[in-house]
Protein backbone atom coordinates (compact mmCIF):
# COMPACT_ATOMS: atom_id res chain seq x y z
CA UNK A 1 0.00 0.00 0.00
CA UNK A 2 1.57 3.32 -0.98
CA UNK A 3 1.61 6.09 1.74
CA UNK A 4 3.26 9.53 2.15
CA UNK A 5 3.31 11.04 5.34
CA UNK A 6 4.26 14.51 5.88
CA UNK A 7 5.66 16.11 9.14
CA UNK A 8 7.65 19.01 10.11
CA UNK A 9 4.86 22.17 10.07
CA UNK A 10 3.79 24.31 12.78
CA UNK A 11 3.59 27.90 13.76
CA UNK A 12 6.42 30.32 13.03
CA UNK A 13 7.17 34.00 12.53
CA UNK A 14 7.19 36.00 9.56
CA UNK A 15 11.17 35.60 8.25
CA UNK A 16 11.42 32.75 9.57
CA UNK A 17 12.54 29.01 8.55
CA UNK A 18 10.85 25.84 8.18
CA UNK A 19 11.52 21.90 6.73
CA UNK A 20 8.81 19.37 5.82
CA UNK A 21 9.85 16.02 5.07
CA UNK A 22 7.16 13.51 3.59
CA UNK A 23 8.24 9.58 3.89
CA UNK A 24 7.04 7.32 1.04
CA UNK A 25 6.78 3.48 1.24
CA UNK A 26 5.15 0.96 -0.72
CA UNK A 27 6.68 1.66 -4.04
CA UNK A 28 9.67 2.48 -5.26
CA UNK A 29 10.32 6.04 -3.90
CA UNK A 30 13.73 6.29 -6.33
CA UNK A 31 11.99 5.95 -9.73
CA UNK A 32 9.04 8.19 -8.98
CA UNK A 33 8.70 12.07 -9.27
CA UNK A 34 6.94 13.88 -6.65
CA UNK A 35 5.57 17.14 -6.11
CA UNK A 36 4.81 19.67 -3.16
CA UNK A 37 1.32 21.14 -3.54
CA UNK A 38 -0.11 23.86 -0.86
CA UNK A 39 -3.83 24.74 0.27
CA UNK A 40 -4.01 28.10 1.75
CA UNK A 41 -7.97 27.67 4.40
CA UNK A 42 -10.81 27.74 2.30
CA UNK A 43 -8.65 28.11 -0.73
CA UNK A 44 -8.17 26.05 -3.94
CA UNK A 45 -4.98 23.87 -4.72
CA UNK A 46 -1.69 25.48 -5.36
CA UNK A 47 1.44 23.50 -6.77
CA UNK A 48 4.51 25.08 -5.48
CA UNK A 49 7.63 22.36 -6.07
CA UNK A 50 8.46 19.17 -8.30
CA UNK A 51 11.93 17.05 -8.29
CA UNK A 52 12.42 14.27 -10.68
CA UNK A 53 13.28 10.89 -9.51
CA UNK A 54 17.24 11.68 -9.72
CA UNK A 55 16.91 14.76 -8.44
CA UNK A 56 18.36 16.11 -11.74
CA UNK A 57 15.41 18.82 -12.54
CA UNK A 58 13.73 20.47 -10.27
CA UNK A 59 10.53 23.48 -10.57
CA UNK A 60 9.09 25.78 -8.63
CA UNK A 61 6.23 28.06 -8.87
CA UNK A 62 6.91 31.86 -8.57
CA UNK A 63 5.46 32.49 -5.54
CA UNK A 64 8.04 30.56 -3.59
CA UNK A 65 10.98 30.56 -6.29
CA UNK A 66 14.15 31.88 -4.45
CA UNK A 67 12.59 31.08 -0.83
CA UNK A 68 12.08 27.43 -1.18
CA UNK A 69 14.17 24.03 -2.29
CA UNK A 70 12.43 20.53 -2.86
CA UNK A 71 15.17 17.99 -2.57
CA UNK A 72 15.11 14.01 -1.62
CA UNK A 73 16.79 11.93 0.08
CA UNK A 74 16.34 8.41 -2.17
CA UNK A 75 18.42 6.01 0.38
CA UNK A 76 15.77 6.95 2.99
CA UNK A 77 12.35 7.32 1.14
CA UNK A 78 11.98 11.32 1.80
CA UNK A 79 10.92 14.39 0.22
CA UNK A 80 11.80 17.26 1.75
CA UNK A 81 10.68 21.07 1.05
CA UNK A 82 13.00 23.79 2.92
CA UNK A 83 11.44 26.73 3.40
CA UNK A 84 12.69 30.39 4.02
CA UNK A 85 11.69 33.64 4.55
CA UNK A 86 8.28 32.91 5.02
CA UNK A 87 5.30 35.09 4.63
CA UNK A 88 1.82 35.17 6.01
CA UNK A 89 0.38 34.30 2.79
CA UNK A 90 2.30 30.95 3.16
CA UNK A 91 0.25 29.42 5.64
CA UNK A 92 -1.75 26.63 4.33
CA UNK A 93 -1.81 22.66 4.11
CA UNK A 94 0.97 21.12 2.44
CA UNK A 95 0.63 17.83 0.90
CA UNK A 96 3.49 15.67 -0.97
CA UNK A 97 2.15 13.77 -4.03
CA UNK A 98 3.35 11.50 -5.97
CA UNK A 99 4.45 11.68 -9.86
CA UNK A 100 1.00 12.37 -11.87
CA UNK A 101 -0.54 12.96 -8.35
CA UNK A 102 -2.24 9.40 -7.81
CA UNK A 103 -1.42 9.62 -4.51
CA UNK A 104 -1.04 12.54 -1.76
CA UNK A 105 0.22 12.42 2.00
CA UNK A 106 -2.49 13.50 4.41
CA UNK A 107 -1.31 17.18 4.44
CA UNK A 108 0.83 19.71 7.49
CA UNK A 109 -0.14 22.47 8.58
CA UNK A 110 2.06 25.62 8.19
CA UNK A 111 0.76 29.12 9.93
CA UNK A 112 3.19 32.05 10.10
CA UNK A 113 2.04 34.46 11.95
CA UNK A 114 3.49 36.93 14.43
CA UNK B 1 2.10 30.89 -17.42
CA UNK B 2 -0.76 28.05 -18.16
CA UNK B 3 -3.68 29.39 -16.55
CA UNK B 4 -6.53 26.90 -16.33
CA UNK B 5 -10.06 28.21 -16.07
CA UNK B 6 -12.86 26.20 -14.59
CA UNK B 7 -16.64 26.68 -15.34
CA UNK B 8 -18.75 26.70 -13.13
CA UNK B 9 -17.57 27.46 -10.11
CA UNK B 10 -20.60 25.76 -8.08
CA UNK B 11 -22.87 23.32 -9.53
CA UNK B 12 -26.00 21.61 -8.05
CA UNK B 13 -27.03 18.15 -8.31
CA UNK B 14 -29.41 15.90 -7.49
CA UNK B 15 -28.55 12.04 -6.75
CA UNK B 16 -29.05 10.25 -10.48
CA UNK B 17 -28.30 13.47 -12.58
CA UNK B 18 -25.87 13.82 -15.11
CA UNK B 19 -23.10 16.84 -14.66
CA UNK B 20 -20.07 18.14 -16.36
CA UNK B 21 -17.60 20.21 -15.57
CA UNK B 22 -15.09 22.68 -18.22
CA UNK B 23 -11.39 23.36 -18.06
CA UNK B 24 -10.17 25.61 -20.57
CA UNK B 25 -6.99 26.45 -20.40
CA UNK B 26 -5.13 29.84 -21.52
CA UNK B 27 -1.95 27.58 -23.64
CA UNK B 28 -2.77 24.16 -25.53
CA UNK B 29 -1.83 20.74 -23.28
CA UNK B 30 -0.77 19.00 -26.45
CA UNK B 31 3.11 17.75 -25.20
CA UNK B 32 5.86 18.10 -27.58
CA UNK B 33 5.98 14.15 -27.22
CA UNK B 34 2.00 14.22 -28.76
CA UNK B 35 0.42 13.45 -24.94
CA UNK B 36 -1.88 15.82 -22.55
CA UNK B 37 -1.16 15.82 -19.50
CA UNK B 38 -4.82 16.90 -18.51
CA UNK B 39 -5.90 15.51 -15.15
CA UNK B 40 -8.79 15.56 -12.59
CA UNK B 41 -9.45 15.52 -8.70
CA UNK B 42 -11.43 15.29 -6.41
CA UNK B 43 -11.22 16.53 -2.92
CA UNK B 44 -14.08 15.68 -0.59
CA UNK B 45 -14.25 17.51 2.53
CA UNK B 46 -11.87 17.49 5.27
CA UNK B 47 -9.83 14.79 2.75
CA UNK B 48 -6.55 14.86 0.67
CA UNK B 49 -7.64 15.17 -2.90
CA UNK B 50 -7.48 11.77 -5.31
CA UNK B 51 -7.07 11.57 -8.27
CA UNK B 52 -10.11 10.48 -10.87
CA UNK B 53 -8.89 10.60 -14.15
CA UNK B 54 -5.39 10.97 -16.29
CA UNK B 55 -4.17 12.06 -19.90
CA UNK B 56 -7.76 13.69 -20.36
CA UNK B 57 -9.53 10.57 -20.70
CA UNK B 58 -8.18 7.24 -18.72
CA UNK B 59 -9.70 6.13 -15.15
CA UNK B 60 -7.52 6.08 -12.74
CA UNK B 61 -7.57 2.40 -11.16
CA UNK B 62 -10.53 2.19 -8.67
CA UNK B 63 -12.58 4.91 -9.77
CA UNK B 64 -16.42 4.69 -10.75
CA UNK B 65 -17.09 4.60 -14.82
CA UNK B 66 -19.86 6.92 -14.05
CA UNK B 67 -16.45 9.20 -14.26
CA UNK B 68 -15.08 10.29 -17.56
CA UNK B 69 -13.07 13.04 -19.69
CA UNK B 70 -12.53 14.28 -22.82
CA UNK B 71 -10.97 17.33 -24.92
CA UNK B 72 -8.23 18.62 -26.40
CA UNK B 73 -5.73 21.53 -27.19
CA UNK B 74 -7.38 23.82 -24.95
CA UNK B 75 -10.66 22.71 -23.54
CA UNK B 76 -11.26 19.93 -21.77
CA UNK B 77 -14.87 18.22 -19.83
CA UNK B 78 -15.29 16.11 -16.94
CA UNK B 79 -18.64 14.55 -17.04
CA UNK B 80 -20.76 12.72 -13.92
CA UNK B 81 -22.91 10.44 -15.34
CA UNK B 82 -25.38 9.93 -12.51
CA UNK B 83 -24.65 11.69 -9.79
CA UNK B 84 -23.66 9.85 -5.83
CA UNK B 85 -24.06 10.91 -2.48
CA UNK B 86 -19.99 10.13 -2.61
CA UNK B 87 -19.54 12.57 -5.67
CA UNK B 88 -19.56 15.62 -3.45
CA UNK B 89 -16.61 17.64 -3.15
CA UNK B 90 -14.29 19.87 -5.21
CA UNK B 91 -13.28 18.63 -8.37
CA UNK B 92 -9.70 20.38 -9.84
CA UNK B 93 -8.75 20.22 -13.46
CA UNK B 94 -4.64 19.74 -12.95
CA UNK B 95 -1.76 20.34 -16.09
CA UNK B 96 1.41 18.59 -16.46
CA UNK B 97 2.32 20.04 -19.83
CA UNK B 98 3.41 23.08 -18.74
CA UNK B 99 5.10 22.81 -15.67
CA UNK B 100 1.25 21.90 -13.55
CA UNK B 101 -1.38 24.33 -13.01
CA UNK B 102 -4.61 23.63 -10.87
CA UNK B 103 -7.98 25.04 -11.71
CA UNK B 104 -9.68 27.33 -9.71
CA UNK B 105 -12.17 24.08 -8.60
CA UNK B 106 -15.70 23.02 -8.99
CA UNK B 107 -17.58 22.81 -5.47
CA UNK B 108 -20.32 19.98 -6.77
CA UNK B 109 -23.06 19.97 -4.42
CA UNK B 110 -27.05 18.73 -3.47
CA UNK B 111 -29.28 20.77 -4.70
Amino acid sequence: EVQLVESGGGLVKPGSSLKLSCVASGFTFSSYGMHWIRQAPKKGLEWIALIYYDSSNKYYADSVKGRFTISRDNSKNTLYLEMNSLRSEDTAMYYCAKATMGYWGQGVMVTVSS
Amino acid sequence: DVVLTQTPPTLSATIGQSVSISCRSSQSLLHSNGNTYLHWLLQRPGQSPQLLIYSVSRLESGVPNRFSGSGSGTDFTLKISGVEAEDLGVYYCVQGTHARTFGGGTKLELK
